[in-house]
Order: C-alpha cells, then sequence, then structure tokens
C-alpha cells in the first residue's frame, strides 16, 4: 500500500541547534515529494518540494532536503534553528502523476531557548 | 495575491445535527481539495475537484457528507448527520498547474 512515515512523532531541540526530521515512503517508480510546515491555528505552507532534478533540495526558511531512491527516504535538515521553527511538520507524497497527495503523520518540532 | 478562504473557523455542534462549511479558493485555481485532519493525523483528502466534476471522491463518507463546487469557484462542504468522530480540522486546498497545493486556514468542528 502507498505510504508515508514520519519515524518521530516529537522533535523537542535547543536553539540554534542542528535538526533532521525523517520521512520514509513506499518505494514506487515515480514519486513526487514535499514538506509542509503548520503553526498553530494555521493552514499548511509548503517548505520545499522534490519533482525531478537534483536530489538536494532548498526552501524556505533555510530547511532543505535529500531525495533518497535507493532508501525511500526524503529527510528534512536545517542546520540552526530558531524559536519561530517550532511547528508540526508534515512530509507528504504523490505516487505517480496525477496521484493524490498522501500525508505522513506529522512530527512536532519543539525549539527550546 | 488572495490565499484560500475558509469560513467558518470554528464550529461547535451537537452530534446528529448537520453542518456546512465554505471555501473560496485563489483565484483562477481550477483545482480545489477538502482534507480530514484529525487530531495527532496528518490530512487526508476527501475530495477533489477539478473546475466543477468530481476526480477523486473514493474516501469521503458518501452517506453523512457532501460536497459541491459551484460554477467551478466556491465550494461547500456539508455533513448531516454529524458523529462524535467528525470532529477535526477541515482543509480545502487549490491548485492550478503543476503539484503546488495552498492551503486555507482550516475550520475546527468539535462534535458534542
Amino acid at each position: 500500500a502507498q505510504s508515508v512515515t514520519q519515524l518521530d512523532s516529537q522533535v523537542p531541540v535547543f536553539e540554534e541547534a542542528p535538526v533532521e526530521l525523517r520521512c520514509n515512503y513506499s518505494s514506487s517508480v515515480s514519486v513526487y515529494l514535499f514538506w509542509y510546515v503548520q503553526y498553530p491555528n494555521q493552514g499548511l505552507q509548503l517548505l520545499l518540494k522534490y519533482l525531478s532534478g537534483s536530489t538536494l533540495v532548498k526552501g524556505i526558511n533555510g530547511f532543505e532536503a535529500e531525495f533518497n531512491k535507493s532508501q525511500t527516504s526524503f529527510h528534512l535538515r536545517k542546520p540552526s534553528v530558531h524559536i519561530s521553527d517550532t511547528a508540526e511538520y508534515f512530509c507528504a507524497v504523490i505516487y505517480n502523476q496525477g496521484g493524490k497527495l498522501i500525508f505522513g503523520q506529522g512530527t512536532e518540532l519543539s525549539v527550546k531557548p | 495575491e488572495a490565499g484560500v478562504a475558509q469560513s467558518p473557523r470554528y464550529k461547535i455542534i451537537e452530534k446528529r445535527q448537520s453542518v456546512a462549511f465554505w471555501c473560496n479558493p485563489i483565484s483562477g485555481h481550477a483545482t480545489l481539495y477538502w482534507y480530514q485532519q484529525i487530531l495527532g493525523q496528518g490530512p487526508k483528502l476527501l475530495i477533489q475537484f477539478q473546475n466543477n466534476g468530481v476526480v477523486d471522491d473514493s474516501q469521503l463518507p458518501k452517506d453523512r457528507f457532501s460536497a459541491e463546487r459551484l460554477k467551478g469557484v466556491d465550494s461547500t462542504l456539508k455533513i448531516q448527520p454529524a458523529k462524535l468522530e467528525d470532529s477535526a480540522v477541515y482543509l480545502c486546498a487549490s491548485s492550478s498547474q503543476g503539484y503546488e497545493q495552498f492551503f486555507g486556514p482550516g475550520t475546527r468542528l468539535t462534535v458534542l
């Protein structure tokens, strides 16, 4: 079955520390990969996306992610987090062109001073 | 550019009552989506419209949920009658070409 797994439900981290949020997806011939952020009481905002080309994708707010086809992963990273990065982060995948967006369970990033 | 608008932002109802949510997508976006986000989970697609036609409603509980897209622009999602398990945030999103979806702020429904 097509699925998305976010391995950590909560990630606490201190301000200015690096962070990695993990995402794995079911193996498929072609996938389109996304990371969204959701601040409290707000809708989802696109951080970055991988459609094709370079496997290292840079997004907004200093985030980046790397598409690893052999490990079916699309982990999100930031070298130095800020208090304002505290939010829920969702990995999402479209399996095959024209397919629907399937979300992971979400990872709650909590940045502490 | 104005974003996706949704109303109301919050709604509290008793079980077995009916409720409706409204969504106005970004101008010019042909595709409109309704998602259900239960607390602690990722959003789940309920229905997708392309203009005013339904593309995918495979996960819409059709015995109680209905949705329409008026003239290919605004959309309403209705639940009748509501159950306790319908408590969730209902997100509307729209897209034009490509794969990026733009989300509204959501409607938080509480069923008592």
